[in-house]
């Protein structure tokens, strides 16, 4: 089941950067970080992953805490269209377990 | 592209009918899930197949199966649908380990009348 917790619902200014955290407090050595955003009635898209390093690419970046029980995930130029449901997984190799997500509103 | 693909995107059926929701996939994966995600909640898993293995998550109602005739496609059958399972149900696929994580498709919204 679930082992992350993040805000409900966030909202970010449309051209500032967005910055969703997570909290895997029981994240274990071998376990990855996804991060994962539901557009509307649409399937969930991935965003990134991570393990121990920081992680960057096109769409956002990546800082995972050193103890590593914790995360963020930024969207660095907030565009309309990256209002979605956002999801930080607790990946341990088979299946994934979705929390309840940050519903993130970008207004104009 | 390759994809994970459902079909239907909507499906309306009656309470009591038996319906199947299918999946295909191009990507190959080992790997292929059913999720059910009710109106403003998180996806939440039904089971999976690993090849042909079956896995199914302890509080799947029996009410729900699968089917997986060969890699690239899998079944989810609904015996006799109730009002409480209209949702929106995803099919993902991955190849069974990190880190590649999952790939998902589209989802079929069904509605149960």
């Amino acid at each position: 089941d679930a082992k992350t917790t993040q805000p409900t619902s966030m909202d970010c200014a449309e051209g500032r950067a967005a910055n969703l955290p997570c909290n895997h407090s029981t994240i274990s050595g071998n376990e990855y970080v996804y991060w994962y955003r539901q557009i509307h009635s649409q399937g969930p898209q991935y965003i990134i992953h991570g393990l121990k390093n920081n992680e960057t690419n096109e769409m956002a970046s990546l800082i995972i805490t050193e103890d590593r029980k914790s995360s963020t995930l930024i969207l660095p130029h907030a565009t309309l269209r990256d209002t979605a449901v956002y999801y930080c997984i607790d990946y341990t190799g088979n299946q994934f377990y979705f929390g309840t997500g940050t519903s993130l509103t970008v207004i104009p | 592209d390759a994809m994970v693909i459902q079909n239907p995107r909507y499906q309306v059926t009656q309470f009591g009918k038996p319906v199947t929701l299918s999946c295909s996939q191009t990507l190959n994966h080992n790997v292929m899930y059913w999720y059910q995600q009710k109106s403003s909640q998180a996806p939440k898993l039904l089971f999976h197949y690993y090849d042909k293995d079956f896995n199914n998550e302890a509080d799947t109602p029996d009410n729900f199966q699968s089917r997986r005739p060969n890699t690239s496609f899998c079944f989810l059958d609904i015996r006799s649908p109730g009002l409480g399972d209209a949702a929106m149900y995803l099919c993902a696929t991955s190849t069974g380990g990190t880190p590649l994580g999952y790939t998902f498709g589209s989802g079929t919204r069904l509605t149960v009348v």
